[in-house]
């Protein structure tokens, strides 16, 4: 199975700053159709998860441009700029390229 | 506006067998492939199963494989779990979810117990 690594575990920022989350697969997870079905959700306290960031690069329809989603084969990375009160909750990457698919194990994002 | 409502959550016996149901409404149910994702307390999210559109296809993790089948009605516009078996580590919050890539509509989600 692919195992999606997620540093750092938890990440302190205060408001305004930018924070970066990264992902690291053990294989790549660029698809034999030239996509990479790698993305990113966001599960705030007490919600349902709720994508923000599909095929790596791609924002979710309504997220804000301080999303921002790179990276390529094994290596990937969400930067938030300027983090606000509503970003904080539980940041998780997942692949859908090979089955079975998976996720991270997660990145709580909190206020210093 | 997509909706998707779980039911058929609660209390099991290991061992026993509980059938979960999700309604989708605000989109064409028949042309996504739909996903069971599923949360134990306290802890992170894991995939359980994917079906294609037309119920051609169905794909599970491991640990579920034998024990669980995942369903769809595209008439009624629901999906199902059919949990059998279950174990004390089948404990957990499953979530409904569109599957477009990623999951990416999810419903509320449904808890499911299993214990004596």
């Amino acid at each position: 199975d692919v195992v999606l690594t997620q540093t750092p575990v938890s990440l302190s920022v205060t408001l305004g700053d930018q924070a970066s989350i990264s992902c690291r697969s053990s294989q790549s997870l660029e698809y034999s159709d030239g996509y990479t079905y790698l993305e990113w959700y966001l599960q705030k306290p007490g919600q349902s998860p709720q994508l923000l960031i599909y095929e790596v690069s791609n924002r979710f329809s309504g997220v804000p441009d301080r999303f921002i989603g790179s990276g390529s084969g094994t290596d990937f990375t969400l930067k938030i700029s300027r983090v606000e009160p509503e970003d904080l909750g539980v940041y998780y990457c997942f692949q859908a390229t090979h089955d079975p698919y998976t996720f991270g194990a997660g990145t709580k994002l909190e206020l210093k | 506006e997509v909706q998707l409502v779980e039911s058929g959550g609660g209390l099991v016996q290991p061992g026993r067998s509980m059938k979960l149901s999700c309604a989708a409404s605000g989109f064409t149910f028949n042309n996504y492939d739909m996903a069971w994702v599923c949360q134990a307390p306290k802890k992170g999210l894991e995939w359980v199963a994917t079906i294609s559109y037309d119920g051609s296809s169905t794909y599970y993790r491991d640990s579920v494989k034998g024990r669980f089948t995942i369903s769809r009605d595209n008439a009624k516009s629901t999906l199902y779990l059919q949990m059998d078996s279950l174990r004390s580590e089948d404990t957990a919050t499953y979530y409904c979810a569109r599957q477009n890539y990623g999951p990416d509509y999810w419903g509320q989600g449904v808890m499911v117990t299993v214990s004596s």
